[in-house]
């Protein structure tokens, strides 16, 4: 099983539609998670950070769920501009090394 | 921007060669991880220097090498090129300390083609 995992789509929503990514991790070890946004032949960067009490950044809400090892992400309102692949990123505690899902493509159309 | 900057971005081998590919971190980083990144894939984890010293290694080969220098800035050496080696190989610069948000900034990458 791998450590960190994900669907990688394509997910292919409206503009205006809402649209959730789960992402699941092996390790119960886990302790830090990140979204990271990576669009087409571009570097990855971080979209948010996951906090056990779940966050918010405008349209984007992050959720992290311990039991069921798993953390997702929620985009409300889609744009054009989130086309993209969003990056699941999870680092075990006392380790300094992160380890990335396979990402999942999402595609905003018109 | 992240300030961090790799080099060559773009480059040619073919099987057998070697290749070394180089990284700047950003100004006031002390750690790198480079990364391989197949295309579809994500970045898989090949190792990752922390003052001069490797901090962790992946499941590479050891014809996958590198360095950090005094300045923080790094190097990755492959030698013995294969076709699989094909991918970006991204380098990410972070702070480890008591502040470490675990924040990784990436350089945009140097994309290899074996022949």
């Amino acid at each position: 099983r791998k450590e960190v995992e994900q669907d990688p789509g394509p997910f292919n929503v409206p503009e205006g539609a809402t649209v959730a990514f789960n992402c699941t991790y092996s390790n119960s070890a886990s302790q830090s998670f990140f979204w990271y946004r990576q669009d087409c032949r571009k570097e990855p960067k971080l979209l948010m950070s996951v906090y056990s009490s779940g966050n918010e950044d405008g349209r984007f809400t992050a959720q992290l769920n311990r039991a069921s090892q798993y953390i997702s992400l929620l985009i409300r309102d889609s744009k054009l501009s989130d086309s993209a692949t969003y990056l699941c990123v999870v680092r075990v505690g006392g380790s300094y090394i992160p380890t990335f899902g396979r990402g999942t493509s999402l595609i905003v159309h018109p | 921007e992240t300030g961090v900057t790799q080099s060559p971005t773009h480059l040619i081998k073919t099987r057998g060669q070697q290749v070394t590919l180089r990284c700047s971190s950003q100004s006031g980083h002390n750690t790198v991880s480079w990364y391989q990144q197949a295309l579809g894939q994500g970045p898989q984890f090949i190792f990752q220097y922390y003052r001069e010293e490797e901090n962790g290694r992946g499941n590479f080969p050891p014809r996958f090498s590198g360095l950090q220098f005094p300045n923080y800035s790094s190097e990755l050496n492959v030698n013995a090129l294969e076709l699989d080696d094909s991918a970006l190989y991204l380098c990410a610069s972070s702070l480890r300390g008591p502040t470490n948000t675990g924040e990784l900034f990436f350089g945009e990458g140097s994309r290899l083609t074996v022949l």
